[in-house]
């Protein structure tokens, strides 16, 4: 069966800090990838999505960026951190754009 | 963008009472889904729907594609404990499969 690892749990950061936050995906090939960020109470927004290696679509214009190094990867970062980008970050999967996603436990992210 | 009002906000109820919470759009969705989120954890899916006016359960859980397109709702029958958590739905637009919008939950208290 396919599972989705995000790491790290928690994370505190100073603001003007870099951010590297990891997902990988296993029992699946070539899976479409997404990252999304939850703020407090509120529903979940689409930041970046991945349908192959290397190829990265935006959502949103920000301070983050995304990669994808390998086909089950996807790693976000940022090189200066704002205290704008606390929440909950969390990865998503799915065999194609059209058939649902499915979530990894997220990262909660703190910025001081 | 197509943005989806999901109501109510939250919900407090005594165990073993049915629950109902809904979700519309000004816009049409080609699918409708529903997840569930605990403290601390990624949504998790509880119900995919693909066509209009498609009703399809789960368990406890029932939920239907409105013949619009532009709304949902998800019923719980005989509320139990661990039905505590926040219920998001989740829809995608035409034009983009990748593009997922997210109600912003109703909060499910479950009284024993």
């Amino acid at each position: 069966s396919q599972t989705i690892h995000q790491w790290p749990a928690t994370l505190v950061q100073p603001v003007g800090s870099p951010l590297s936050l990891e997902c990988t995906v296993e029992g699946t090939s070539n899976p479409n990838l997404y990252w999304y960020r939850q703020a407090a109470g509120r529903g979940l927004q689409l930041l970046f999505y991945s349908v192959g290696i290397g190829q990265i679509s935006s959502e949103v214009p920000q301070n983050l960026s995304a990669s994808r190094p390998q086909d089950r990867q996807f790693i976000l970062s940022s090189k200066k951190l704002l205290l704008s980008d606390s929440g909950f970050y969390l990865c998503a999967w799915s065999t194609q754009g059209s058939q649902p996603q499915h979530f990894g436990d997220g990262t909660r992210l703190s910025i001081l | 963008g197509q943005q989806l009002n999901q109501s109510p906000q939250s919900m407090f109820i005594q165990e073993g009472e049915d629950v109902s919470m809904n979700c519309t759009s000004s816009s049409i969705f080609n699918t409708w889904l529903w997840y569930k989120q605990e403290p601390g954890e990624g949504p998790v899916l509880l119900i995919a729907l693909y066509k209009a006016g498609e009703l399809t359960s789960n368990g406890r859980l029932t939920a239907q594609f409105g013949i619009t397109r532009k709304d949902s709702f998800l019923n719980i029958s005989a509320s139990i404990p661990s039905d505590v958590g926040i219920y998001f739905c989740a829809g995608q637009p035409p034009g983009n499969n990748n593009d997922m919008r997210f109600g912003a939950g109703t909060r499910l208290t479950v009284k024993p």
